[in-house]
């Protein structure tokens, strides 16, 4: 089972759309999540970092966490053709910071 | 603030040839770190730097070392490329000396080893 687990995608979604990523980790003992995005060609961005269970908002993105199920998820509302790209999940454990491999998002106008 | 930077963009080195990829942040950062990545194997941990004189092997160390040249600066050597190192190398940055804090990452430099 790997550490930090997304689906590869890709997700495609119509412009206006929400968007629903998902993340799933195994250390049980992790306290703090991230989520970056890259475009293609470019280097991962932080957008959002969550460390307690529940949903935390800015802007178009909101991240979910529940610690219980191991999950943790980003939405984005009303998608944008501007957000087509790779979203990276990162989890930190008892150890290191540990990495999925990312979804892409495609959004069509 | 320029954020994290890196040197070279680009380099493509023969096998054997050696290089130093080297990083820079403005942010008063203690910690740094060393990524590579490869199609259809995420972001792997090469070395960290926790802070200034310390340095720590991550996931895939073998081929590499590194050197905290001071705060702002952490350098990558590869002292006898070889083709398996080919990836694009990430240099990030983070504000405490544990890992897991967020990081924040420079442009990348891809390298090809021929």
């Amino acid at each position: 089972q790997k550490e930090v687990e997304q689906n590869s995608g890709p997700l495609s979604v119509p412009e206006g759309a929400i968007a629903s990523l998902n993340c799933t980790y195994s250390d049980r003992g992790s306290q703090s999540f991230f989520w970056y995005r890259q475009y293609s060609g470019k280097s991962p961005e932080l957008i959002m970092s969550i460390y307690s269970n529940g949903d935390k908002e800015d802007g178009r993105f909101t991240a979910q966490l529940n610690k219980a199920s191991q999950y943790v998820s980003l939405l984005i509302r009303d998608s944008q053709p501007s957000d087509s790209a790779t979203y990276l999940c990162a989890v930190k454990g008892t150890g290191k910071l540990i990495f999925g491999q990312g979804t892409t998002l495609q959004v069509k106008p | 603030n320029a954020g994290v930077t890196q040197t070279p963009k680009f380099q493509v080195l023969k096998t054997g040839q050696s290089m130093t990829l080297q990083c820079a942040q403005d942010m008063n950062h203690n910690s740094m770190y060393w990524y590579r990545q490869d199609p259809g194997m995420g972001l792997r941990l090469i070395y960290y730097s926790a802070s200034e004189g310390t340095t720590d092997k991550g996931e895939v160390p073998n081929g590499y070392n590194v050197s905290r040249l001071n705060k702002r600066e952490f350098s990558l050597r590869l002292e006898s490329a070889a083709p398996s190192q080919t990836s694009v190398y990430f240099c990030a940055s983070s504000a405490k000396s544990t890992l897991g804090n967020e990081q924040y990452f420079g442009p990348g430099t891809r390298l090809t080893v021929t």
